[in-house]
């Protein structure tokens, strides 16, 4: 079964101050993506990878940097968190692109004080 | 401008009911709509989806009805179970390998026994 694994589960951070979200999949596919889910909104994009070195700016990014080191990891960075990027973080792996299926981590939730 | 709707925010259906669940959209370019289950406390993960060349997907108690013209489509949850209980998310995409999922606002559905 698909496995993705997120870190930290929850987080607490100060305005001003740096955040880095860790994903990492076992799945060995190529497309990685990050969401932030709010009420109301649903799940937005905020940035996906087609595979290790690259990154792609998804609906809502500003605010946020993202890394692909490897196949297996993805990272979210907020470089100057703020109170607006409260939220919860989903990271999901897939292999093509929107038309198959995405597998979700379990999310961290992030408070900015 | 938000692409993919639903309706309603939340549905309440006692057990043994049928749950209808709603979505419409913007894009005519979008051919590609699964649906994903959410329970508390997880990630959302694929329950059933339908490509624009279909009009109705099965899977278990759950159906998909497409209407391509109306641009709309809903989630029937036959004979609804406390079990499935969750939060119901519509999404859309457009076939490349550019494409990424969109997704609605979601619908909570509560089974009550």
């Amino acid at each position: 079964e698909a496995a993705v694994t997120q870190s930290p589960r929850n987080k607490v951070a100060v305005t001003g101050g740096k955040v880095t979200l860790s994903c990492n999949q076992t799945n060995n596919h190529n497309n990685m993506y990050w969401y932030r889910q709010d009420t109301g909104h649903g799940l937005r994009l905020i940035h996906y990878s087609y595979g290790a070195g690259s990154t792609e700016k998804g609906d809502i990014p500003d605010g946020y940097k993202a890394s692909r080191p490897s196949q297996e990891n993805f990272s979210l960075i907020l470089e100057l968190a703020t109170p607006s990027q409260t939220s919860v973080y989903f990271c999901a792996s897939g292999e093509l692109g929107g038309q198959d299926t995405q597998y979700f981590g379990p999310g961290t939730r992030l408070l900015v004080l | 401008q938000q692409q993919v709707r639903q309706s309603p925010q939340s549905l309440t259906v006692w057990e043994g009911e049928t749950a209808i669940l709603n979505c419409s959209y913007e894009n005519s370019a979008f051919d590609y709509f699964p649906w994903y289950q959410q329970f508390p406390g997880e990630g959302p993960a694929l329950l059933i989806a339908i490509r624009s060349v279909s009009d109705k997907k099965e899977d278990g108690g759950f159906t998909i009805f497409f209407n391509k013209r109306e641009k709309n489509l809903s989630l029937h949850i036959k004979d609804s179970q406390p079990g499935d209980s969750a939060t119901y998310f519509c999404a859309a995409s457009v076939t490349g390998f550019a494409s990424a999922l969109t997704f609605g606002s979601g619908t909570k559905v509560i089974v009550l026994p």
